[in-house]
């Protein structure tokens, strides 16, 4: 298994660019989610899905898409980059309540 | 809202002495109580506690669980130099399975 796999894993954007961070796990977890971590702020829940077709808005969904059209991959859109929107991102996902998230290993994306 | 805090924010601590890291929370619908180590990348898990008053161990990290309190510790004996990193806590809510973390405590550990 190769676990939650994250590309790119740095990239910048200049401010209003649109551009997609993927996410693919093949531990055939249902649930998956987005988080952002900037400092001093902890990570911040923007979007997470409970399964194929099901997603949900999390603390910080303002300009960020996503969709699970697959059990497998679970893509954040940024809609328009502004500046706010550099920070660091992780995709985690997890089997069932019964165990933790297992989180990939992050996308440093700085917008200018 | 739905708050997790920690305490203390950073800690310096010398090889060989015992740290306590303390976790609460202030959520709705609580499902568990999990605890992240986060050194240069991903955060990594350590425990996820559902019942209160039930010690889990791995090593010499233990943490615990008080429910009527609305908290947790980890408990990390004989650190090493290793053991410096951020440590997350993160209440898992809702049948979704959300997670909502505290901001960490940077423990750094000096010979």
């Amino acid at each position: 298994n190769a676990g939650v796999t994250q590309t790119p894993k740095f990239q910048v954007l200049k401010t209003g660019q649109s551009m997609t961070l993927q996410c693919a796990q093949d531990m055939n977890h249902e649930y998956m989610s987005w988080y952002r971590q900037d400092p001093g702020m902890g990570l911040r829940l923007i979007h997470y899905s409970v399964g194929a077709g099901i997603t949900d808005q999390g603390e910080v969904p303002n300009g960020y898409n996503v969709s699970r059209s697959t059990t497998e991959d679970f893509p954040l859109r940024l809609l328009s980059a502004a500046p706010s929107q550099t920070s660091v991102y992780f995709c985690a996902s997890r089997v069932d309540s019964t165990y933790g998230y297992t989180f990939g290993s992050g996308t440093r994306l700085t917008v200018v | 809202e739905d708050k997790v805090v920690q305490s203390p924010l950073s800690l310096v601590v010398h090889e060989g002495d015992t740290v306590t890291l303390n976790c609460s929370y202030e959520v709705t619908n609580f499902r568990s109580l999990l605890w992240y180590k986060q050194e240069k990348k991903a955060p990594t898990f350590l425990f996820m506690l559902t019942s209160s008053g039930i010690e889990k161990k791995s090593g010499r990290l233990s943490s615990i669980l008080d429910k009527k309190e609305l908290s947790s510790i980890l408990n990390i004996t004989a650190t090493q130099t290793g053991d410096s990193a951020i440590y997350l806590c993160a209440a898992l809510t809702g049948t979704a399975s959300k997670l909502t973390f505290g901001t960490g405590t940077r423990l750094q550990v000096t010979l």
